[in-house]
């Protein structure tokens, strides 16, 4: 089955600090991952569309510079929380779709979760 | 993109059988209907896809009817590790951007 991983699985920062999540794809090709977030008792809310090579397409109320995202390869996609704040504390999901798919299905990596102090 | 709506909750005993119906009113012509389980502080993982009539794997079967404007996950004997969260989803691959939008799901405990 298509793998995707994410690390680190969970991370505590100071308020002010960046960062980085990863998202990969293990065992295949990866055009376009999606980031969400989920807090407590919520849904997952699609953040943005990472499509490799280009720009990252975002969802309406997601900062674009506060939330970067580059997806270099066919098999990484980034997601960088800069200036975190306390409110950004959540739970971030990537998810994967295999190249050329015809049904659509996602594979969704672990999580990861974030605490700003 | 289709919007889904699910019982936000339902409860089970062990060994039954539940079943967790979706409505898609708007479904699109190349919509497929797609199942994730969610446990806590988890991502979600596939359980089920069809696009039409029964689909049926090892863990579930998925119903669909002629309309599709609705779609029933079936999980048989349902046992304390199938507690979780349950989300139907609808989309397609078609050209250009793609993606599921996540409705608030059915919460599933199942008990002892």
């Amino acid at each position: 089955g298509a793998v995707v991983s994410q690390h680190p699985s969970w991370v505590i920062c100071k308020s002010g600090t960046s960062v980085k999540i990863e998202c990969r794809s293990l065992d295949f090709q990866a055009t376009t991952m999606f980031w969400y977030r989920q807090f407590p008792k919520q849904s997952l809310m699609l953040m943005a569309t990472s499509n490799e090579g280009s720009k990252a397409t975002y969802e309406q109320g997601v900062e674009k510079d506060k939330f970067l995202i580059n997806h270099a390869s066919l098999t990484l996609s980034t997601l960088t929380v800069t200036s975190a704040h306390p409110e950004d504390s959540s739970f971030y999901i990537c998810s994967a779709r295999k190249t050329g798919a015809g049904t659509g299905e996602l594979f969704f990596g672990e999580g990861s979760r974030l605490t700003v102090l | 993109l289709a919007k889904t709506t699910q019982p936000i909750s339902m409860d089970s005993y062990e060994g039954q059988e539940v079943n967790i119906t979706c409505s898609h009113n708007n479904i699109a012509t190349n919509d497929y209907i797609t199942w994730y389980q969610q446990f806590p502080s988890q991502g979600p993982r596939f359980i089920i896809q069809g696009y039409k009539t029964k689909v049926t794997n090892e863990v579930a079967s998925l119903f669909i009817p002629a309309d599709r404007k609705s779609s029933t996950l079936s999980l048989p004997r349902v046992s304390l590790s199938d507690t979780a969260v349950y989300y139907c989803l609808v989309g397609n691959s078609g050209a250009g951007s793609y993606q599921l939008t996540f409705g608030k799901g059915t919460k599933l405990s199942v008990i002892p």
